[in-house]
């Protein structure tokens, strides 16, 4: 059981550059999310789903896309890298089918740089 | 807007001292609060949660503590240790699938 793995670890993109970061649970877990940090900074959530074939926006989402088209993945696509998206990113899984009810179980993170 | 904040950014404690981490929050529609723990170079690490109908819950070495009058939530250590330096987060959830968290209170646990 691996939990919640991300790839790559890092990334250094160049501006107008566009890139897939992989984000992949195996809990069976229907609810996934990307989130970002930046320094001094709590997680700020960028797109979520609760389900294959269902995503919704958070609180930073633009620049940014997602999919959900099985259980397993969530890949957050960056369309058109800005500096501005120089962040740690995030993902996250849980089980709860009905809002945050359960604990989130976060991936180990994918540090990205665009210059 | 409404936000998840911390009281003090920085923490220093002396190994085997209780450590008080204190977080306030404006949304009294918020009904689920969790306390996560980030070490360097990790993702957030769930510590405990505690629901808007519940005023305290504890688990191994820690206690949450609700203040709804208030709006207050504080996470309580006994007898810290080296491995609970860490950066800790609290977050409000309003039963919408949404997570909010706080800037974050770094700890340091002194030998």
């Amino acid at each position: 059981n691996a939990g919640v793995t991300q790839t790559p670890k890092f990334q250094v993109l160049k501006t107008g550059q566009s890139m897939t970061l992989q984000c992949a649970q195996d809990m069976n877990h229907e609810y996934m999310s990307w989130y970002r940090q930046d320094p001094g900074m709590g997680l700020r959530l960028i797109h979520y789903s609760v389900g294959a074939g269902i995503t919704d926006q958070g609180e930073v989402p633009n620049g940014y896309n997602v999919s959900r088209s099985t259980t397993e993945d969530f890949p957050l696509r960056l369309l058109s890298a800005a500096p501005s998206q120089t962040s740690v990113y995030f993902c996250a899984s849980s089980s709860s089918r009905q809002g945050i009810a359960n604990e989130q179980f976060f991936g180990p993170g994918t540090r990205l740089t665009v210059l | 807007g409404e936000s998840v904040g911390l009281h003090l950014p920085t923490l220093s404690v002396q190994e085997g001292d209780n450590s008080i981490i204190n977080c306030a929050y404006s949304n009294s529609a918020s009904d689920y609060f969790i306390w996560y723990k980030q070490e360097s170079g990790k993702g957030p690490q769930f510590i405990i949660d505690i629901r808007s109908n519940m005023d305290k819950r504890q688990g191994q070495r820690v206690t949450v503590l609700l203040n709804k009058t208030v709006k207050h939530l504080s996470l309580q250590i006994a007898a810290t240790q080296p491995g609970d330096s860490a950066v800790y987060f609290c977050a409000e959830n309003k039963n919408d699938y949404k997570l909010s968290f706080g800037a974050g209170t770094t700890v340091t646990v002194r030998a």
